[in-house]
């Protein structure tokens, strides 16, 4: 069966670090994966999502980046955190040519 | 460009009474879904509807969809408190504008009291 995770669990950062979320999904082969934000008490925005290694589309410009280093994982990264990149991050997954999108676990951060 | 509302955004229920929560969308979109989500946790996907007049259902939870109305309803039977939770719907973006990934809606939080 397919699994996902996400590490850390929880972070706390102070404004102008730098930021790496790491997300991977076991037990498929050539996902298609996604990072979003749900910042506290708000729906979901997509920031990036990916169809295959090294193949990345950006939805909304901010100061984060992503990449897909390997098949089944994805980074989420920034150089210099803002206060407005607190939020929780969510990592999701699709099989290609399925309809069924799955979410990990999540990345709690807060920018202090 | 596609997008998706929900109606209400917060509804309090009191338990055994029935309720419906409604997603519209605003252009053509060939799957809708619906998930749940506990404070504090990720996204539990509920039902994915694919055809006009798909119907499925879960236990107190029906999902129904009319693609030329393009509204979709999350109905609610007979609440309890284990219901309690966001529910959020999103829709599948058609080609151009959201590149066939979800859009989704604001969620609705559901409250169900005794």
């Amino acid at each position: 069966s397919q699994t996902i995770h996400q590490w850390p669990a929880t972070l706390v950062q102070p404004v102008g670090s730098p930021l790496s979320l790491e997300c991977t999904v076991e037990g498929t082969s050539n996902p298609n994966l996604y990072w979003y934000r749900q910042a506290a008490g708000r729906g979901l925005q997509l920031l990036f999502y990916s169809v295959g290694i090294g193949q990345i589309s950006s939805e909304v410009p901010q100061n984060l980046s992503a990449s897909r280093p390997q098949d089944r994982q994805f980074i989420l990264s920034s150089k210099k955190l803002l206060l407005s990149d607190s939020g929780f991050y969510l990592c999701a997954w699709r099989a290609s040519g399925s309809y069924e999108q799955y979410f990990g676990p999540g990345t709690r951060l807060t920018v202090t | 460009e596609l997008k998706v509302e929900q109606n209400p955004l917060f509804l309090s229920m009191q338990e055994g009474k029935n309720y419906t929560i409604y997603c519209n969308y605003s252009t053509t979109s060939d799957r809708l879904y619906w998930y749940r989500q506990d404070p504090g946790k990720s996204l539990e996907s509920l039902f994915v509807l694919l055809s006009n007049g798909a119907v499925k259902q879960e236990g107190r939870l029906m999902a129904s969809l009319d693609t030329k109305a393009r509204l979709s309803t999350l109905h609610i039977t007979a609440a309890v408190h284990d219901l309690s939770a966001t529910y959020f719907c999103a829709a599948r973006g058609w080609r151009g504008g959201s590149q066939g990934n979800l859009i989704f809606g604001k969620g609705t939080k559901l409250s169900v009291k005794p």
